[in-house]
């Protein structure tokens, strides 16, 4: 699977919104790009995914760059219990492949 | 439509004992997946298992640990004379294996092993 780099950390005012980068330049041409994030102690949990195109759901937007090299996660409207690391993981989209956490980035609301 | 099911949730068993995880994957997934979260650390990938297959066990260690997932009931993570570094957060997913598959992973809650 293509490596992902993302910042550390980061924080975000509460009512804000929060862009979460994410890099991936050896991304293939089947690999799909997944957000998740972990709030502390609890199971990870699945935000948004997409190919090419921007995609958009309850919890967040996500910007893919034309290249497909980056891409950018969106909360809109961003709450304390957002507070949690995100997670930026590229793998094909096919059955059975697995996901492969990196460090992700902790993202902090403050209020 | 209840998520994945994992239990205990806290276990804590002494040096050398035996250590028995369990998870119900959610209802119509046949794809079992096992990470394990050390504490401050991230999730690392352990086993990948279908219905009586393990797939792929990459991420394993080569001693004391094994995974099943019968035909029957859920999948099992079993870990023989565990020691204290095996203290750490055990998370099971699970994924459909045909149809509307869009490559999501459904986390359980975790169950959390603490060796004295």
């Amino acid at each position: 699977d293509a490596k992902t780099t993302q910042p550390p950390s980061m924080d975000c005012a509460e009512g804000r919104a929060a862009n979460l980068p994410c890099n991936h330049s050896t991304i293939s041409g089947n690999e799909y790009v997944y957000w998740y994030r972990q709030i502390h102690s609890q199971g990870p949990q699945y935000i948004i995914h997409g190919l090419k195109n921007n995609e958009t759901n309850e919890m967040a937007s996500l910007i893919i760059t034309e290249d497909r090299k980056s891409s950018t996660l969106i909360l809109p409207h961003a709450t304390l219990r957002d507070t949690a690391v995100y997670y930026c993981i590229v793998r094909p989209q096919a059955a059975g492949n697995k996901l492969t956490f990196g460090g992700g980035t902790r993202v902090l609301v403050k209020p | 439509n209840a998520g994945v099911m994992q239990n205990p949730r806290h276990l804590v068993r002494r040096r050398g004992q035996e250590a028995r995880l369990r998870c119900s994957p959610m209802k119509g997934h046949s794809h079992v997946y096992w990470y394990r979260q050390l504490p401050e650390e991230g999730l690392k990938f352990m086993v990948y298992l279908q219905k009586e297959n393990i797939i792929d066990e990459s991420g394993m260690p080569k001693e004391r640990f094994s995974a099943e997932f019968p035909k029957e009931g859920p999948s099992i993570l079993r870990i023989q004379q565990v020691v204290r570094g095996d203290s750490a957060a055990y998370f099971c997913a699970s994924s459909r294996g045909t149809g509307e598959y869009t490559g999501e992973l459904f986390f359980g809650e975790g169950s959390r092993l603490t060796v004295l």
